[in-house]
């Protein structure tokens, strides 16, 4: 089965952190992606990457960047953390196969900044 | 823009009935189409996919049905069991895009 980590559950940063979010699949996917959700909005793409060093914004860039220094992960940067990044933010993998783009998503960072 | 919406946000019913969870989506250009179960605290898990050359397919206890017509999408479970208490999400992707995600319905099972 496709394993997707995050490194942490639950973070608690202050409003001007530096914050990074780890995320590591273990399946050799290609494809890696960074989703924030908030009720009510659903699931936002924020950034994702395509091959390493290769990254393409998504939705929701702003406040964010990313780094894929290797294939198997995915970091997620908040440059200066505000309230409103708090939020659950997931990342996931896939491999583009003929059926399409199946996302293998991980278990999630709850994210509160202060 | 472009988006894929849900027609009910929370789905109450009753152990042992069938359940139908409904998805509409407006990029007549989508040929691919996910749902996912997303339980409390954990990140959204793969349930079953269709591509647009299908009208139906069928997995264990959930059948996906695409009406391209009139573009909507809806997910049945066959006796439903409170396991299957979630948030369910579709999503929709056209050629190489990313995929769009609607914004979910809560499905509540009773005993």
């Amino acid at each position: 089965d496709v394993k997707v980590t995050q490194s942490s559950r639950y973070l608690v940063k202050r409003t001007g952190e530096k914050v990074f979010l780890e995320c590591v699949q273990d399946m050799d996917h290609e494809n890696m992606f960074w989703y924030r959700q908030d009720p009510g909005l659903g699931l936002r793409l924020i950034y994702f990457s395509y091959d390493v060093k290769m990254k393409e914004k998504g939705d929701i860039p702003e406040g964010y960047s990313v780094s894929r220094e290797k294939k198997e992960r995915f970091s997620l940067i908040l440059e200066s953390a505000s309230t409103n990044q708090t939020s659950m933010y997931l990342c996931a993998s896939s491999r583009r196969d003929a059926a399409g783009e199946k996302l293998f998503f991980g278990s999630g960072t709850q994210l509160s900044v202060l | 823009g472009e988006s894929v919406g849900l027609h009910l946000p929370t789905l109450s019913v009753q152990e042992g009935d069938n359940s139908i969870i409904n998805c509409a989506y407006s990029n007549s250009a989508s040929d691919y189409f996910i749902w996912y179960k997303q339980e409390s605290g954990k990140g959204p898990q793969f349930i079953i996919d269709i591509r647009s050359n299908m009208d139906k397919r069928q997995g264990q206890r959930v059948t996906v049905l695409l009406n391209k017509t009139v573009k909507h999408l809806s997910l049945q479970i066959a006796a439903t069991q409170p396991g299957d208490s979630a948030v369910y999400f579709c999503a929709e992707t056209a050629g190489w895009g990313t995929l769009t995600f609607g914004k979910g319905t809560m499905l509540l099972v009773s005993p």
